[in-house]
C-alpha cells in the first residue's frame, strides 16, 4: 500500500463546476496535510495545508480532513481554465528517526477544465 | 523574503560525467529537500538536511549524494551520470520540514 494516495486522473470538469481532489494516506499518526498546485514545467506551489478535523475555506479552495477514514480532499469551486493542472497531496509521515519530519508526495491527480 | 533559488536552472551534461546542484533556502529555513522528477514518475525525495545533518533519505543509488552548509545552503551531486538521470531536479525548503516552499528547479540532460 502506498503511504500517499491519489486518482491520476485526468478529471476533466466543465468550467464553472466544483472540482473534487481526493487523497488517502495510510499512517494513522500523521497529522500535516497540505496541497500543493504544479502547472507543466513548473515547480510545486503551495495552495493549502490543514492540521485539524473538518473543513478549512480559501477562496475558492476548501480542504477538508478526516482522520478518522483516513482521508484529505479539496474541492475547487467556480473552476477555471487557469486552474488546470496537476494537484499534489502531502502528508507529514515518519522520517529516519521515527518521528514525523517527512513530507510524503503523492503522484498527483491531473485536473483539466474546460471551457 | 526571497524565495528558494536554485542554480543553475538549465545543464547539459554527458554520460559518465558529475554534476553540481545548489539551491539557497528562504531566510530562516533549517531544512532543504531535494526531488527528482520525470515525466510520469511524480516527486521522487532523494534527500533532506537539517541543520547540516541528513535527516531523511530516499530509495536512490549512492551516485546522489548531498551535503548543507552552515548557511543552509545546500549542494546535490551526482556522479557517473546516466542518460535515466534527464529530469527537473527540484529543491524545497522549509523552517522545520513539514511545510516546504519549493526553487524553480534544475532542468539536467544527460546526452
Amino acid at each position: 500500500q502506498k503511504e500517499v494516495e491519489q486518482n491520476s486522473g485526468p478529471l476533466s470538469v466543465p468550467e464553472g463546476a466544483i472540482a473534487s481532489l481526493n487523497c488517502t494516506y495510510s499512517d494513522r499518526g500523521s497529522q500535516s496535510f497540505f496541497w500543493y498546485r504544479q502547472y507543466s514545467g513548473k515547480s510545486p506551489e503551495l495552495i493549502m495545508f490543514i492540521y485539524s478535523n473538518g473543513d478549512k475555506e480559501d477562496g475558492r479552495f476548501t480542504a477538508q480532513l478526516n482522520k478518522a477514514s483516513q482521508y484529505v480532499s479539496l474541492l475547487i469551486r467556480d473552476s477555471q481554465p487557469s486552474d488546470s493542472a496537476t494537484y499534489l497531496c502531502a502528508v507529514v509521515g515518519k522520517g529516519f528517526s521515527g518521528g514525523y519530519n517527512k513530507l510524503i508526495f503523492g503522484a498527483g491527480t491531473r485536473l483539466a477544465v474546460h471551457p | 523574503k526571497a524565495g528558494v533559488t536554485q542554480t543553475p536552472r538549465y545543464l547539459i551534461k554527458t554520460r559518465g560525467q558529475q554534476v553540481t546542484l545548489s539551491c539557497s533556502p528562504i531566510s530562516g529555513h533549517r531544512s532543504v529537500s531535494w526531488y527528482q522528477q520525470t515525466p510520469g514518475q511524480g516527486l521522487q525525495f532523494l534527500f533532506e538536511y537539517f541543520s547540516e545533518t541528513q535527516r531523511n533519505k530516499g530509495n536512490f543509488p549512492g551516485r546522489f549524494s548531498g551535503r548543507q552548509f552552515s548557511n543552509s545552503r545546500s549542494e546535490m551531486n551526482v556522479s557517473t551520470l546516466e542518460l535515466g538521470d534527464s529530469a527537473l531536479y527540484l529543491c524545497a525548503s522549509s523552517s522545520t520540514g513539514d511545510t516546504q516552499y519549493f526553487g524553480p528547479g534544475t532542468r539536467l540532460t544527460v546526452l
